[in-house]
């Protein structure tokens, strides 16, 4: 299988807790997203990154998150002290840029529900 | 600032009805990217189409059409003789095409029309 690939599909954990998710892209592709999505809101846009370098960070993306793309492969998304409002769907996305950008494709997500 | 406005929030149609998805855009940018996503109920955001701003000419692929006016920042997506699976939701997105513009990293996404096709 060569698309986006996210781990676990589904996260329950309790307030306080933290989670991490992970994204493996497709292999050619050099930019990765991450991209928060809540019920009957499309995707907004967390933070992307161009091989290992994190360009750029969204407003919605609070100190209690962190992500990483070691070695310009998979990356993981860190959320610390999770909150209740932290609960939605997490997409991870990848495409490849050369001079352009190109479309880029979707993961299956994965649904964290903090309790 | 960029921002994609998806009037239709659901939409129900008989299995072989034509469907049409309204997509209107707000952006800064001269040129740009416009594209189609589905979202079945399975959560993957599924690619459909992308459009250039710099190029009008509406096409067909299949069952899809699209029909891009700038004049009026639309970019409305068509299914012709809608089948059962094309139930989903489905998302019209922008994005900025040059390197210069802050955007040009990410897709901003409108709301979402969930289409449901009734057999």
């Amino acid at each position: 299988d060569t698309g986006v690939s996210q781990d676990p599909r589904h996260k329950i954990t309790k307030r306080g807790q933290n989670v991490t998710f992970r994204c493996d892209p497709i292999s050619e592709h050099n930019r990765l997203y991450w991209y928060r999505q809540t019920l009957g809101q499309g995707p907004e846009f967390l933070t992307y990154f161009q091989n290992e370098a994190q360009l750029e960070k969204s407003r919605l993306l609070s100190d209690r998150f962190s992500a990483e793309r070691p070695k310009g492969s998979f990356s993981t998304l860190e959320i610390q002290r999770t909150e209740q409002g932290d609960s939605a769907m997490y997409l991870c996305a990848s495409s490849l840029f050369r001079l352009r950008n190109t479309e880029a494709f979707f993961g299956q997500g994965t649904r964290l529900t903090v309790v | 600032a960029q921002k994609v406005t998806q009037a239709q929030t659901e939409i129900s149609v008989v299995e072989k009805e034509d469907v049409t998805l309204d997509c209107v855009y707000e952006t800064r940018d001269t040129t740009y990217y416009l594209f189609w996503y589905k979202q079945p109920p399975s959560g993957e955001l599924v690619f459909l189409i992308r459009r250039n701003s710099f190029d009008e000419q509406n096409e067909i692929s299949g069952r899809y059409s699209w029909n891009f006016q700038k004049s009026t920042s639309s970019f409305n997506f068509t299914i012709t003789a809608s089948q059962v699976v094309d139930s989903a939701v489905y998302f019209c997105a922008l994005s900025a095409a040059l390197l210069s513009s802050g955007s040009a990293r990410q897709l901003t996404f409108g709301s979402g029309t969930q289409l449901t096709v009734l057999p």
